[in-house]
């Protein structure tokens, strides 16, 4: 079936920093989607992309879809202590189908 | 903003027993789903439900689970015999394209 890898597992970086998480999929997807799970917490939709070589940006996130359709990943510029959690991406292959969620990146973030 | 509730927000039980979470998905979302965390792990596909019936199913998800649309609003997941491998955080999701996920259940297995 489907695997969605994510690479690091872990990461931690002083308040300002930057911070990259990588997602590879064994398949082509037709969609990737980011989600921000807090400690504790559940998975929040963060955003969705579609075409090939999508670039999406929210405020510090920036989003990227990889032109064979393979892998994403999620930028953070400048990190804050509000951006601890930990972010999955996750595929589906059509509207309403079942989400495969990649493995996360932990994500902790010191003063 | 609506959201995805679900109770009880944590149930401790003895291995064997039967358990039911309960979910209360968003009004006017006809796709509805369940996934399980295992602690530290990531999030696993159980079931997803449409037009009251299963749509699709996880290897997961075994003859120990059911599914029920009891009513209008609640969508449940029952298993009948608790193993202790099924102590998990068990979410509920709702759909009408992006799925939103509620709090999820924390299930203790003794």
């Amino acid at each position: 079936g489907q695997q969605v890898m994510q690479i690091p597992q872990y990461q931690h970086v002083q308040e300002g920093e930057d911070f990259t998480t990588y997602c590879n999929s064994s398949t082509t997807l037709s969609n990737i989607q980011w989600y921000k799970q807090r400690p504790g917490g559940h998975p929040v939709f963060l955003i969705q992309l579609v075409k090939s070589g999508e670039v999406k940006k929210q405020k510090r996130l920036t989003f990227q879809f990889g032109e064979a359709k393979k892998n994403s990943s999620l930028h953070i510029t400048a990190t804050q202590t509000t951006d601890v959690g930990t972010y999955f991406c996750a595929a589906n292959t059509g509207t309403a189908s079942k989400l495969t969620f990649g493995t996360g990146t932990r994500l902790q973030v010191t003063l | 903003e609506p959201e995805v509730t679900q109770t009880p927000s944590h149930q401790v039980t003895q291995m064997g027993q039967e358990v039911i979470l309960r979910c209360v998905p968003i009004s006017n979302h006809l796709y509805f789903y369940w996934y399980r965390q295992i602690l530290g792990q990531k999030v696993e596909f159980l079931v997803s439900f449409y037009n009251n019936e299963i749509s699709e199913k996880s290897e997961i998800f075994d003859d120990q689970f059911s599914v029920e649309r009891p009513d209008g609003s609640n969508f449940t997941l029952k298993i009948r015999s608790t193993k202790l491998e099924d102590s998990a955080m068990y979410f509920c999701a709702s759909s009408e394209g992006t799925q939103y996920f509620g709090p999820g259940t924390r299930l203790t297995v003794l």
